[in-house]
């Protein structure tokens, strides 16, 4: 039972590149998550999906777009990157019952040059 | 939206000293606070929760109290220890189906032996 994984751990970009971030989770959770973690403003949240096939905007959903084709995966796109994006990004999941923790991925750290 | 506050952003305490950590929200229709804890390099974890139908929860150590009237929460560590260092985050559910968190942003707690 891994959890919640993420690949990769680390990148580094120019600016202007594309690239995906992966988050999987074996727990059979409907909710899934992607912040970002920037030094002094805590986790705010990207973007979020509460089931298969859905999705929705979080605090920062700028510059960014996800998908959830499949239940245990919850993908991370940066179309066309800034340095602004340099960060820590976390994935979470949770399950839709009565408890409501949320479980976090190790966390890439991403460098836009 | 909602908006949570967290107090102070760094607390420094002497081993077996309490330490407590005050966040402020927002949004009076929140009803779900979650702690989370993320030592240095590693995911944020759960540590304790309330629901806004109860006034205090205690696990072992660490306590929170909620005062639903003036929109604060606190987190009461006693009897630290140096392995509780860490970054603590506040954070708050802003809608009924409880599927959204709206962080703070951080308290680093350093215990001294």
């Amino acid at each position: 039972n891994a959890g919640v994984t993420q690949t990769p751990k680390f990148r580094v970009l120019k600016t202007g590149q594309s690239m995906t971030l992966l988050c999987a989770q074996d727990m059979n959770h409907e909710y899934m998550y992607w912040y970002r973690q920037d030094p002094g403003m805590g986790l705010r949240l990207i973007h979020y999906s509460v089931g298969e096939g859905t999705t929705a905007k979080g605090e920062v959903p700028d510059g960014y777009n996800v998908s959830r084709l499949k239940k245990q995966n919850f993908l991370l796109g940066l179309e066309s990157a800034a340095p602004s994006q340099t960060s820590v990004y976390f994935c979470a999941s949770r399950s839709a019952g009565t408890r409501h923790e949320q479980y976090f991925g190790p966390g890439t750290r991403l460098t836009v040059t | 939206g909602e908006n949570v506050e967290q107090h102070p952003s760094t607390l420094s305490v002497q081993e077996g000293d309490s330490a407590v950590i005050k966040c402020t929200y927002s949004d009076s229709a929140s009803n779900y606070f979650p702690w989370y804890k993320q030592e240095l390099g590693k995911r944020p974890q759960l540590i304790i929760d309330i629901r806004s139908n109860v006034g205090e929860k205690k696990d072992q150590r660490i306590a929170v109290t909620l005062n639903k009237t003036a929109k604060h929460f606190s987190l009461h560590i006693t009897e630290t220890q140096p392995e509780d260092s860490a970054v603590y985050f506040c954070a708050a559910s802003p809608n009924t189906g409880f599927q959204k968190l709206v962080f703070g942003t951080g308290t680093r707690l350093l215990v001294s032996p």
